[in-house]
């Protein structure tokens, strides 16, 4: 039992270009997400998703875009890299959304630069 | 969006007690988690109050008021393991969670 498994750990881009970060998880969740955490702020939202099909924007979205093809995976692309989005990312997953006690498990990490 | 506050920093000696506060404001509540992240690791879950009271775990205990938006996390017995941010978020009424800042907390022997 892995858990939520993040990859890259790190990635260094230059800016324009783009990239997917991979998230998996095994433990049937059906909710995932993604974070971003910069220092001084608290973790912020990018996207989320309620189950295999379904996406919705968080708190800070532009520039990202996810899939959910299915169960496991929640891939996160950045399109086009700027260096603001200079950040550690985290996924995270819970059994389901949409109730008060959803405990996050979340991945490792990626530890991303745009020069 | 959420309004979540808690303080940045704090330092405590091995073995006493610390007690990290955080305030809120948010549309509906469903809830307050607090987690625990080591400095390059993943958060990781500690508690979960919705209800008014204390809820203890061990050294670690959370308490809720409601009525005034706040909380705290209650860290007995430090240890230098205890060493790490910890993290106040909030489920609104439409169940998003929203994180605090976190608060760096540094135990000394």
């Amino acid at each position: 039992n892995a858990g939520v498994t993040q990859t890259p750990k790190f990635q260094v881009l230059k800016t324009g270009q783009s990239m997917t970060l991979q998230c998996a998880q095994d433990m049937n969740h059906e909710y995932m997400s993604w974070y971003r955490q910069d220092p001084g702020m608290g973790l912020r939202l990018i996207h989320y998703s309620v189950g295999a099909g379904i996406t919705d924007q968080g708190e800070v979205p532009n520039g990202y875009n996810v899939s959910r093809s299915t169960t496991e995976d929640f891939p996160l692309r950045l399109l086009s890299a700027a260096p603001s989005q200079t950040s550690v990312y985290f996924c995270a997953s819970s059994l389901y959304g949409g109730t008060g006690a959803n405990v996050l498990t979340f991945g490792a990490g990626s530890r991303l630069t745009v020069l | 969006g959420q309004n979540i506050d808690q303080p940045t920093e704090m330092t405590a000696t091995e073995g006493a007690i610390v007690q990290i506060n955080c305030t809120y404001q948010t549309s509906g509540f469903n809830g307050l988690f607090w987690y625990q992240q080591h400095a390059g690791e993943a958060p990781t879950f500690l508690s979960y109050n919705v209800l008014d009271g204390l809820e203890e775990k061990g050294r670690f205990s959370s308490f809720l008021s409601r009525s005034k938006g706040y909380s705290y996390l209650l860290l007995k017995e430090l240890q230098m393991k205890d060493s790490a941010s910890y993290l106040c978020a909030v489920v609104s009424g439409d169940y998003k969670l929203s994180f605090g800042a976190g608060t760096t907390v540094t135990v000394r022997a």
